[in-house]
């Protein structure tokens, strides 16, 4: 199956800190979709994306729909402990299947 | 609205058993999904339903997994048998989205943590 590379693997920040993480592909995706996961729980939709170059906010959430379309970005602002979580890409090109990175693991330490 | 619902929340089965997983979708969405996740990586996507339709189960490992949606709603997948490296979370997603339409993104339910021993 297509692979999404996801980085940093994890993360350790101070709480208010601001955070980056990146989604990278070898092929080109037309939609792209950030999830955040908690222990035990499905993935929670955040942010989706649907045209090379968008910029779509949610709270202290940012993500861009690279210009490649072989990547997208994520940014946390000012983050809080509940931030805490794994957070995934997932891309999707033709049809209606998702494909997911392999997460990208954030601790907040207060 | 109601979120996807899952059960059983954890199983721990001995290998060459069989075990099913049952989901039952947000009420309305057409397209249903079933994910493993093992873990330490992210959803691999097992099989696809568009109403009571296999749409897609090019990564289902059919010689012991099978999924149904009978009446295009609720969905079951079992295992038969088992495996120790089976041992996974098994979600179920569902989209309201129709084959052509836009995309909006998944609903997941809490998963099935599945132990085989």
């Amino acid at each position: 199956g297509q692979q999404l590379n996801q980085s940093p693997q994890s993360m350790f920040i101070q709480e208010g800190e601001d955070v980056s993480m990146n989604c990278t592909s070898s092929s080109i995706f037309n939609t792209w979709l950030w999830y955040k996961q908690d222990p035990g729980e499905g993935p929670v939709l955040l942010i989706a994306l649907y045209k090379a170059g968008e910029l779509t906010s949610n709270g202290r959430l940012t993500a861009q729909f690279g210009i490649t379309r072989k990547d997208s970005f994520l940014n946390i602002s000012a983050s809080i402990p509940s931030d805490v979580g794994i957070y995934f890409c997932a891309g999707r090109r033709t049809g209606n299947q998702f494909y997911f990175g392999t997460g990208t693991s954030l601790t907040v330490i207060p | 609205e109601a979120g996807v619902a899952q059960s059983p929340r954890y199983k721990i089965i001995e290998k060459r058993q069989s075990v099913a997983f049952w989901c039952n979708p947000i009420s309305g969405h057409a397209t249903l999904y079933w994910y493993q996740q093992i873990l330490g990586q992210g959803p691999k996507l097992l099989i696809q339903f568009q109403n009571n339709g296999v749409v897609d189960d090019s990564q289902l490992p059919k010689d012991r997994f099978s999924a149904e949606r009978l009446k295009g709603v609720d969905s079951t997948l079992k295992i038969q048998p088992a495996k120790l490296e089976d041992s996974a979370v098994y979600l179920c997603a569902s989209s309201l989205v129709a084959r052509g339409a836009p995309n909006y993104g998944y609903t997941f339910g809490s998963g099935t943590r599945l132990t085989v021993v």
